[in-house]
C-alpha cells in the first residue's frame, strides 16, 4: 500500500519570505514522488518530479524539493515566495507496477503582501 | 492546444436527473483517470481505464460509469444525481513507462452543481 501525508492544509506567509510545505509517504517499495500546483479554477499542473538519482529537484519557478528516503519525506521548498505562487500544492506517491498515484489531501499557501 | 479538455465546463442540474462529462487527450497517452474533487479539495480517485480497459474502480456508488470508446477518451455519465454529487470532476492521463506512470496532465475540471 501506499499514502501521502501533507502535515499542514493552510500554509499563510508574507511575500519574500522562505516557505516550506511538507509532505510524508508510506510505500512498501521504492517510490516515484511529484508535487503539483493547483491555481484557482484551474486542473492540477506537475511542478517537480523525483523519479531517480539526485535528491534534490528543482522547477522552473524556484521550488525544490529534496527526497529523503530515511524519513520518507519530500517536502516542498522555495527560498522567497510571490503573490502568484499562491495556490493549492499537492504531493503524490506513485510506487509503481499496479499502483496509481496516491495525492496528498493539499496545501493552500497563502502568500499576504 | 489543450492537451487534456474536458467539457462542459460548468454544469448545473436537478436532482435525479442523468448527466454526462466528456474528456479527451491528445498526449498519447494510454492512461486515463476520472478524479472527485470536494470542497476541501481533496482528490479522490474514482476510475482508471489503460488502454480502453478498466483497471481501477474505487468505491464509487454505481450511479456512475465510465466509457472509454478509445483510447484518448473517456467519458463519466452519472445517473439519478444526487446533492452529494456536488463537486469538481477531474479528466486526467498519463503514459506507463517501464514500471511506472508519467506525471498526469490534468483537464481544468467539470464543475457539476446539483440543486
Amino acid at each position: 500500500a501506499q499514502s501521502v501525508t501533507q502535515l499542514d492544509s493552510q500554509v499563510p506567509v508574507f511575500e519574500e519570505a522562505p516557505v516550506e510545505l511538507r509532505c510524508n509517504y508510506s510505500s512498501s517499495v521504492s517510490v516515484y514522488l511529484f508535487w503539483y500546483v493547483q491555481y484557482p479554477n484551474q486542473g492540477l499542473q506537475l511542478l517537480l518530479k523525483y523519479l531517480s538519482g539526485s535528491t534534490l529537484v528543482e522547477s522552473i519557478n524556484g521550488f525544490e524539493a529534496e527526497f529523503n528516503k530515511s524519513q520518507t519525506s519530500f517536502h516542498l521548498r522555495k527560498p522567497s515566495v510571490h503573490i502568484s505562487d499562491t495556490a493549492e500544492y499537492f504531493c503524490a506517491v506513485d510506487s509503481g507496477g499496479s499502483y496509481i498515484p496516491t495525492f496528498g489531501r493539499g496545501t493552500s499557501l497563502i502568500v499576504h503582501p | 492546444d489543450t492537451a487534456v479538455s474536458q467539457t462542459p465546463k460548468y454544469l448545473v442540474t436537478q436532482m435525479g436527473n442523468d448527466k454526462s462529462i466528456k474528456c479527451e487527450q491528445n498526449l498519447g497517452h494510454d492512461t486515463m483517470y476520472w478524479y472527485k474533487q470536494d470542497s476541501k479539495k481533496f482528490l479522490k480517485i474514482m476510475f482508471s481505464y489503460n488502454n480502453k480497459e478498466l483497471i481501477i474502480n474505487e468505491t464509487v456508488p454505481n450511479r456512475f460509469s465510465p466509457k472509454s470508446p478509445d483510447k484518448a477518451h473517456l467519458n463519466l455519465h452519472i445517473n439519478s444525481l444526487e446533492l452529494g454529487d456536488s463537486a469538481v470532476y477531474f479528466c486526467a492521463s498519463s503514459q506507463w513507462l517501464r514500471g511506472y506512470n508519467s506525471p498526469l496532465h490534468f483537464g481544468n475540471g467539470t464543475r457539476l452543481t446539483v440543486t
